[in-house]
């Protein structure tokens, strides 16, 4: 069974800091990895994605990715309010079929306190 | 405008009345699946398809039906809804090689 760990949280950071979300993954065939922003009661939208070893930075987010250690990360600098929302980590094997599956974790509440 | 569209977006019913969620994308994309999201246990699986007439199970599908006759629509049913089905559920696609995955705006359903 493929499986994304994420820290349910909540993860509360005050204004301007750094957020740092957290995700490990047990799949070591997995060979793109996403991040998704979810406001309450919304769907998700894919704010980062991430397929080779070490860090991808736009904007104020870096994705980090470690395949030896099956760990993958999302770094908010400078967090905003509107930054408060879930954030889905999830992984994707390679080839076709049900490869073509994204497994997602539990996801991570973030609240950034103003 | 590209879109993934839902019908529709609230519903409740009551337990065994047969139920369709449409969706529909506008993007001619080949791979399309089903979600239900559920407090403590996130976005599960329910169902996908890689291209017409092509559809398998994902970690989740009983209960539910799906059919993908044309490309642009992949339609949940629930033959017999049980409150356990009680959900927010979410269709998404995405192009068959490509990364990303769009999400509909989502349809919560409640049955009692």
């Amino acid at each position: 069974q493929k499986e994304v760990e994420q820290n349910s949280g909540p993860l509360s950071v005050p204004e301007g800091a750094i957020a740092s979300l957290n995700c490990t993954y047990s799949d070591r065939g997995s060979q793109s990895f996403f991040w998704y922003r979810q406001y309450s009661g919304k769907s998700p939208e894919l704010i980062m994605s991430i397929y080779s070893n070490g860090d991808k930075e736009d904007g104020r987010f870096t994705a980090q990715l470690n395949k030896a250690s099956q760990y993958v990360s999302l770094l908010i600098r400078d967090s905003q309010p509107s930054d408060s929302a879930t954030y889905l980590c999830a992984s994707q094997g390679r080839g076709g079929g049900s490869n073509y599956k994204l497994t997602f974790g539990k996801g991570t509440l973030l609240t950034v306190n103003p | 405008e590209a879109q993934v569209t839902q019908n529709p977006r609230y519903l409740i019913t009551v337990t065994g009345k047969k139920l369709t969620v449409t969706c529909s994308q506008n993007m001619n994309h080949e791979y399309m699946s089903w979600y239900r999201q559920d407090p403590g246990l996130g976005l599960r699986q329910i169902y996908y398809s890689m291209n017409v007439e092509v559809t398998d199970k994902g970690d989740v599908p009983e209960g539910y039906k799906v059919s993908r006759k044309e490309k642009r629509n992949f339609p949940l049913i629930l033959e017999s809804p049980s409150p356990n089905q009680t959900s927010l559920y979410f269709c998404a696609s995405r192009p068959g090689t490509a990364v990303e995955q769009y999400f509909g705006p989502g349809t919560r359903l409640t049955v009692t």
